[in-house]
């Protein structure tokens, strides 16, 4: 059974640019969140996604979106890139029971540096 | 609003020697409690959690006791290998709603040496 897989591994982009991460959640899980871990900190919440709607949003602007399809896999988009989006970029996936959380199961994350 | 604060690291110990994390949260309701540990180049890991007051989370002979009256959940393990050199978050999740978001601490890193 596949775990938590996203790609790419490694991302090195230029001020400006916009950058698409991918994650494919764990067999059986139907909700993806995604955390933001710059160097030497722990991750910050950006986003949930269920039911292929936003569900919960953390303290991050609008240049982040991000969208899940049917198959629950799921994008970060980021926008207009800022130096200050270098980070290693996670997404975690578990399921809803009754509509309520379970635990998060963490992929091995997107490292993005932008130049 | 919730925050979980982590004692600062690196932590350098011996093998076989005693290991104490401090963590502390602050949290408006009664959330769930939990430990990750992240190897060098992996994500993370769940390591133990704890869902109310005066559970005790163990896993891999890591202990963790939630305490809601010192809004504490200290990581604890007798005996430490070098194999367990990686980075400690703790981190909280509220129990309210659909709301799943984990908050977590800056993370510890501990090193083991022979």
């Amino acid at each position: 059974d596949a775990g938590v897989t996203q790609s790419p591994t490694h991302l090195i982009k230029t001020r400006g640019q916009q950058v698409t991460l991918r994650c494919s959640p764990k067999s059986g899980h139907d909700t993806v969140s995604w955390y933001q871990q710059a160097l030497g900190q722990g991750p910050q919440f950006i986003f949930q996604y269920y039911e292929e709607e936003e569900r919960q949003r953390g303290n991050f602007p609008d240049r982040f979106s991000g969208h899940q399809f049917p198959n629950y896999s799921s994008e970060l988009n980021v926008n207009a890139l800022l130096l200050g989006d270098s980070a290693l970029y996670l997404c975690a996936s578990s399921w809803a029971e009754l509509g309520l959380p379970n635990e998060q199961f963490f992929g091995p994350g997107t490292r993005l540096t932008v130049l | 609003g919730d925050s979980v604060t982590q004692m600062e690291g690196p932590v350098t110990l011996s093998e076989e020697a005693f290991l104490t994390i401090n963590c502390t949260y602050t949290a408006t309701g009664y959330p769930s409690l939990f430990w990750y540990v992240q190897y060098p180049g992996e994500g993370l890991q769940l390591l133990l959690k704890a869902t109310k007051a005066d559970d005790k989370g163990s896993n891999k002979g890591f202990e963790a006791t939630y305490r809601k009256e010192t809004t504490s959940f200290h990581l604890e393990k007798g005996s430490v290998q070098v194999s367990d050199s990686a980075v400690y978050f703790c981190a909280l999740r509220e129990n309210t709603g659909t709301a799943s978001k984990l908050t977590f601490g800056t993370g510890t890193r501990l090193q083991v040496t022979l």
